[in-house]
């Protein structure tokens, strides 16, 4: 069974750029996270996606938005990059419910120069 | 406002001998929590979890004790292995209806030595 894929691993962007990260989750889960880890913060939550709905919301500004398609895979977009937001980004999917188990995929590295 | 802490930044054990990991929190609210394991260039793995009904779950090598008054977790790893030297980092989950987030500690960073 296939892991949780991400791309791209690694990306380099400059300040005040837009980016677009991607995840497909494992075969079956319908419900897709994204979390922030810098050094220091550990990993802060960003929001989750089930049905193609937002599900729940972290405390990060309105540039950091997501999406879910039919399919399950989802989108994560930074607008207007700032230097802070240099970071790995992390995809996890779960299935829906009570089952608090995320898988994670291995995350996209992020640097804004 | 950090409602998970890992106090421990680093840990070194030597192979063989116990390694406990900790963790505080401080929302009350919290029902479950969860042990990652995160090695380098990689995502974090699941490790263990417990419910917040019991005070206790054992995987193999792995035990996680839950002290709820103390708002307070470990996980023990007997015997240590020189394979378990990664980042560990312990969640928290709050639920709002079926949705969730899980809340992560900072890690602490476990070295097992030969």
């Amino acid at each position: 069974k296939a892991g949780v894929t991400q791309t791209p691993r690694y990306l380099i962007k400059t300040r005040g750029q837009q980016v677009t990260l991607s995840c497909s989750p494992i075969s079956g889960h319908r419900s897709v996270s994204w979390y922030q880890q810098t050094p220091g913060q550990g990993l802060q939550f960003l929001f989750e996606y089930f049905s193609e709905t937002q599900r729940n919301k972290g405390n990060f500004p309105g540039r950091f938005s997501g999406r879910q398609f039919s399919n399950s895979r989802s989108e994560m977009n930074v607008s207007t990059l700032e230097l802070g937001d240099s970071a790995l980004y992390l995809c996890a999917s779960r299935r829906w419910g009570r089952d608090e188990k995320l898988f994670f995929g291995s995350g996209t590295q992020l640097s804004v120069l | 406002d950090q409602q998970v802490k890992q106090n421990s930044p680093s840990l070194s054990v030597q192979e063989g001998r116990i390694s406990i990991l900790n963790c505080d929190y401080t929302n009350s609210m919290f029902d479950y929590f969860l042990w990652y394991k995160k090695y380098p260039a990689e995502g974090p793995t699941f490790l263990i979890s417990i419910s917040s009904i019991k005070d206790k779950n054992e995987d193999g090598r792995f035990t996680v004790f839950l002290n709820k008054s103390a708002k307070h977790l470990s996980l023990h790893i007997v015997p240590s292995q020189p394979g378990d030297s990664a980042v560990y980092f312990c969640a928290a989950s709050l639920k709002t209806g079926t949705a969730s987030k899980l809340t992560f500690g900072t890690g602490t960073r476990l070295q097992v030595t030969l």
